[in-house]
């Protein structure tokens, strides 16, 4: 079963906006972890916040966790072209495995 | 110096065929895994093996079998072929193992066609 769920599905903005993502879940986690998509690519590993962590920073992005309301939230600040991409959230709980929600499709516009 | 790379990249086949998809890692990770990717971009896990021991079958029809000679390989063989299985297949490693938790590292996907 789907263990993420990511909220927009699709988001555009213009270059140099900040674009927010969020993430929802629904059992107990070790830790929740973001990774980009290029179009047509596999998936890259952005950040990864542990269950006793409530904020995260590396460069231009920033994530939150939530565990009391089993959310995430991903903020890209300053977007820019190369950041157009599909964006997944992924659970990793005790089952040797990660799961991954449907993901945001995100586009910076020039 | 691919970290995980995974052959072919495409794939286009009939109806009932056998094919397979071969996947490797350099990393010295322990734990390898298929995940199929539908066409709305939604990704599911298949399969994880720990160490080459069959850790995780996600309910995969057992048309599909995965088989990992040793620690740095974990393939994908699909027998008859249904059109259903057309999809991109990514294979992914991590240095997951008791009490370690980190990132995982995907491969660049197989893109599975099926006519």
């Amino acid at each position: 079963s789907q263990q993420g769920e990511e909220d927009p599905q699709a988001l555009s903005i213009q270059e140099g906006e900040n674009a927010t993502m969020n993430c929802s879940y629904k059992t107990s986690i070790n830790n929740l972890q973001w990774y980009r998509q290029n179009s047509g690519r596999g998936l890259v590993h952005l950040i990864l916040i542990r269950s006793n962590e409530r904020e995260k920073h590396s460069g231009r992005l920033r994530v939150t966790l939530d565990t009391s309301k089993k959310s995430s939230s991903l903020l890209i600040t300053a977007s820019r072209a190369a950041d157009t991409a599909s964006y997944f959230c992924a659970t990793d709980a005790d089952d040797y495995k990660l799961s991954f929600g449907a993901g945001t499709t995100v586009t910076v516009r020039a | 110096d691919t970290a995980v790379s995974q052959t072919p990249k495409y794939l286009v086949t009939q109806m009932g065929n056998d094919k397979s998809i071969k996947c490797e890692q350099n990393l010295g990770h322990d734990t390898m895994y298929w995940y199929k990717q539908d066409s709305k971009k939604f990704l599911k896990i298949m399969f994880s093996y720990n160490n080459k021991e069959l850790i995780i079958n996600e309910t995969v029809p057992n048309r599909f079998s995965p088989k990992s000679p040793d620690k740095a390989h974990l393939n994908l063989h699909i027998n008859s072929l249904e059109l259903g299985d057309s999809a991109v297949y990514f294979c992914a490693s991590s240095p997951l193992g008791l009490g370690v938790r980190t990132e995982a590292f995907f491969g660049q996907g197989t893109r599975l066609t099926v006519v």
